[in-house]
């Protein structure tokens, strides 16, 4: 079983609608969580952080679920921008050392 | 946010010789850095973490003869592929880290796509 898992997808929503993706981890040790976009062919990109109490970032909006293992991204208003593979990335300890990436889950927006 | 630079951001090699690829910290010092690798329509996997000082750390089944990495200063982490092969053609990615409100955030340079013919 890999350290983090996510449903590689693709997910193909119409333009305005609302997406979700989960990501679990098997490590509790997992101390901070984060979603990454990126595009075909380019470097991934900090989307956000992922913290305990739920953050939200414009159409963004990031839970944690300790008790349960998953982290979740919500995408409400889909743009056609938002088509990216998302990853779900976990730092499995308090320091830099050990950073885990899902395999990504592909998102694509059709007008 | 933090940029990091890499370069070159494209290289074609010929089976048997060796790339060097550079990974920059531009506006912050990093003290460690990560090499990872991403063949096409995978995710990244770490090959190794590049600590200033010191010598890297590999990831299992990353041959450390094979992908030297050279951590000399604060800003500049170096991967060389030595004696590269068809099957070293991937896309490499550095990251280096950046502390922020108690979490660590990976900043990644823009990735060099090498091909070895």
């Amino acid at each position: 079983r890999k350290e983090v898992e996510q449903d590689p997808g693709p997910f193909n929503v119409p333009e305005g609608a609302t997406v979700a993706f989960n990501c679990t981890y098997s490590n509790s040790a997992s101390q901070s969580f984060f979603w990454y976009r990126q595009d075909c062919r380019k470097e991934p990109k900090l989307l956000m952080s992922v913290y305990s109490s739920g953050n939200e970032d414009g159409r963004f909006t990031a839970q944690l679920n300790r008790a349960s293992q998953y982290i979740s991204l919500l995408i409400r208003d889909s743009k056609l921008s938002d088509s990216a593979t998302y990853l779900c990335v976990v730092n499995r300890y308090s320091s830099a050392s050990k950073i885990i990436f899902g395999s990504g889950t592909r998102l694509s927006i059709r007008p | 946010g933090a940029v990091v630079s890499q370069h070159p951001s494209r290289v074609i090699c010929k089976s048997g010789t060796s790339v060097k690829i550079e990974c920059r910290s531009l506006d912050f010092q990093a003290t460690t850095m990560f090499w990872y690798r991403q063949f096409p329509k995978q995710s990244l996997m770490l090959m190794a973490t590049s600590n200033e000082g010191s010598k890297a750390t590999y990831e299992q089944g990353v041959e450390k003869d094979k992908f030297l990495i050279n951590h000399a200063s604060l800003t500049l982490s170096t991967l060389t592929v030595t004696s590269a092969h068809p099957e070293d053609s991937s896309f490499y990615i550095c990251s280096a880290t950046v502390t922020s409100g108690g979490a660590y955030e990976q900043y990644f340079g823009p990735g060099t796509r090498l091909t070895v013919t």
